[in-house]
């Protein structure tokens, strides 16, 4: 399938400061998911986006849709220890699951 | 919901030997997959396993590697056939549930090393 770029591959932040994770695809997509894993875990489900420019939210987690559906991203404000781990965006495309290579965020406390 | 259950959790095998890994699901689903992650990358689809028929690969993935079972809607089985160290990796199960919020789980996976 299409590959999906994520960017940073890493990101160092002090508890508290906010954290984003951005992916971008060259070619429209149908839905975008976005999953975590913890060290030594394996990805958890967070959220589906499939409407164009639409935003959500979990807590303190906002996710988006960009307006012609070629990218996304997720937004942690005041990050925890309890954030740290891998976040992976993935395109879906006939229920196959395309992923980026993911963000690395460890968190300082 | 679904709970994903793997067995093994871990293995470590020799080169040249196979490995069947056994993926459980506590409620029937039509949507079956196997995924390889290997150390400090990201998710490959490997194939879609398919209840009733034969397994449906991705480009780089061969069924005589990486043979498939699903003989009914809850269970399924990966074979890492005459492994060499490049398959060491994660093997993930992974089931996508329908209804009111589509929803892709993962099993824990199979950390698996080759000597």
């Amino acid at each position: 399938g299409q590959q999906v770029m994520q960017i940073p591959q890493y990101q160092h932040v002090q508890e508290g400061e906010d954290f984003t994770t951005y992916c971008n695809s060259s070619t429209t997509l149908s839905n975008i998911q976005w999953y975590k894993q913890r060290p030594g875990g394996h990805p958890v489900f967070l959220i589906q986006l499939v409407k164009s420019g639409e935003v959500k939210k979990q807590k303190r987690l906002t996710f988006q849709f960009g307006e012609a559906k070629k990218n996304s991203s997720l937004h942690i404000t005041a990050t925890q220890t309890t954030d740290v781990g891998t976040y992976f965006c993935a395109r879906g495309s006939n229920y196959k699951l395309t992923f980026g290579k993911g963000t690395l965020l460890t968190v300082n406390p | 919901s679904a709970v994903i259950s793997q067995k093994p959790s871990r293995d470590i095998c020799q080169r040249g030997t196979s490995l069947t890994i056994q993926c459980q699901v506590d409620s029937q689903v039509t949507m079956m997959f196997w995924y390889r992650q290997q150390p400090g990358q990201s998710l490959t689809l490997i194939a879609t396993a398919n209840q009733g028929s034969e397994a449906t690969y991705e480009s780089g993935f061969v069924i005589d590697k990486f043979p498939i079972s699903r003989p009914n809607l809850t269970f399924s089985t990966l074979t890492v056939s005459n492994m060499s160290p490049e398959d060491s990796s994660i093997y993930l199960c992974s089931v996508r549930t329908s209804g009111r919020g589509e929803t892709q789980y993962f099993g824990p996976g199979t950390r698996l090393l080759v000597l």
